[in-house]
């Protein structure tokens, strides 16, 4: 059964700081990797996905993440945050199209001004 | 376009009552899943539903059923209530063979009381 550790239960960086927030799944196969985000009292909202190709993968926001094979992680990098950025990063995996998809236990994102 | 919605966005019950959820999924998708995401927790999948059927569940008991009608809004049912019910009830939509990505409501916040 595949799982997602998030080892960062809570990162703080400052405004115009880069960003880095970890990822490693257990998955057999290659598998179908996600980053969501979370405000506050909302629902998620989809960052970017990985299935299969380029291992550097582009999303919304100006967020990107890595696929590293070797190392089961998928990190999500951002080169400069803003104060908006600031909730709950989840990273998730699925084992195959249309398979529900497993959740991390996110990672709160504090920016300081 | 509007996006998947979920009814009612938060809703009081008592320990021993039942509740139902619904979800209108985003137009053209198919596939219905739902999450239970309790506080400070990632969500945790309950099951998924595609034409009209149960196609997966996650481990939750009995006491969590679900329903999909034909034009693929879901209703998420939890008898006999406990404390623990209490969480944030995400929808989740997709297409179902058609790309993969899950497009979520902002939920209905469930206090049990």
């Amino acid at each position: 059964a595949q799982s997602v550790t998030q080892p960062d239960i809570h990162i703080t960086v400052s405004e115009g700081a880069s960003l880095e927030l970890r990822c490693n799944y257990s998955y057999g196969a290659t598998p179908y990797l996600f980053w969501y985000v979370q405000s506050p009292g909302q629902g998620l909202q989809l960052l970017l996905k990985y299935f299969s190709g380029d291992t550097l993968v582009q999303g919304i926001k100006g967020f990107e993440a890595e696929f590293k094979r070797s190392q089961s992680s998928f990190n999500l990098r951002k080169p400069s945050v803003h104060w908006s950025d600031a909730a709950e990063y989840f990273c998730a995996v699925g084992a195959r199209r249309d398979d529900k998809i497993i959740f991390g236990k996110g990672t709160r994102l504090h920016i300081l001004p | 376009d509007a996006g998947v919605t979920q009814s009612p966005t938060h809703l009081i019950k008592t320990r021993g009552q039942q509740v139902t959820l619904r979800c209108s999924p985003k137009s053209g998708h198919d596939t219905v899943s739902w999450y239970q995401q309790a506080l400070g927790q990632g969500p945790q999948f309950i099951f998924q539903y595609y034409e009209e059927e149960e196609r997966q569940r996650g481990n939750f008991p009995d006491r969590f059923s679900g329903h999909q009608f034909p034009n693929y809004s879901s209703e998420l049912n939890v008898n006999a209530l406990l404390l623990g019910d209490s969480a944030l009830y995400l929808c989740a939509s997709s297409a179902r063979d058609r790309g993969f990505g899950y497009t979520f409501g902002s939920g209905t916040r469930l206090t049990v009381v």
